[in-house]
């Protein structure tokens, strides 16, 4: 699986959308974007993924650049909740949907 | 739907102990995973199963390391003889076969301290 790159921090401002950025130079064309976030003395939570296209939750947008070597999580409004480690992963099809983590963005959301 | 559930949440050995871990997946969930993670780490991959049948497992899982799923449906992490380079927090995630697309869904994790 690709390698991804990942500021290790990142602070916000409660309320502000938090923009989360993401390297993945080396990604090839089977290979989809996923973004996952730990909140402190928990497991890990799957957030997004998308391929090509950007993607919409509830949660988050994903916003992948068009020749795919990077990608971007957007929290539109962020709270004091959103405290919390997020990974940004790439994976291959097949594989049984194994994750590979690498050591994430701390994104620490204050007033 | 209850989530991934593990059993204990903190376990604290003495180095030589043996200690065992248990993780129930989300039901109709046939593929389950364990990942170990370490302070300041992302978690790292150990093993995963579909179904009963164990299809890849890490380097990282040394001989003293043994997984188990015997009926497909709960799964056992089994460390002998501890060492003090294997505290961590072992984490155990489940998902279904959905395609190339499926999520993964996490436990809280099994806090592992040796003495």
């Amino acid at each position: 699986d690709a390698k991804t790159t990942q500021p290790p921090s990142m602070d916000c401002a409660e309320g502000r959308a938090a923009n989360l950025p993401c390297n993945h130079s080396t990604i090839s064309g089977n290979e989809y974007v996923y973004w996952y976030r730990q909140i402190h003395s928990q497991g890990p939570q799957y957030i997004i993924h998308g391929l090509k296209n950007n993607e919409t939750n509830e949660m988050a947008s994903l916003i992948i650049t068009e020749d795919r070597k990077s990608s971007t999580l957007i929290l539109p409004h962020a709270t004091l909740r959103d405290t919390a480690v997020y990974y940004c992963i790439v994976r291959t099809t097949g594989g049984g949907n194994k994750l590979t983590f690498g050591t994430g963005t701390q994104l620490k959301v204050e007033l | 739907d209850t989530g991934v559930s593990q059993d204990p949440r903190h376990k604290i050995t003495k180095r030589g102990q043996n200690v065992t871990f248990r993780c129930d997946p989300i039901s109709e969930h046939n593929r389950l995973y364990w990942y170990r993670q370490t302070l300041g780490q992302g978690p790292e991959f150990l093993t995963y199963f579909q179904n009963e049948a164990q299809l890849e497992k890490s380097r990282l899982l040394s001989d003293r390391f043994s997984a188990e799923r015997p009926k497909g449906s709960f799964s056992t992490l089994e460390i002998q003889r501890t060492e003090q380079g294997d505290s961590a927090m072992y984490l155990c995630a489940s998902s279904s076969r959905g395609g190339d697309t499926g999520e993964l869904f996490f436990g809280e994790g099994s806090r592992l301290t040796v003495l």
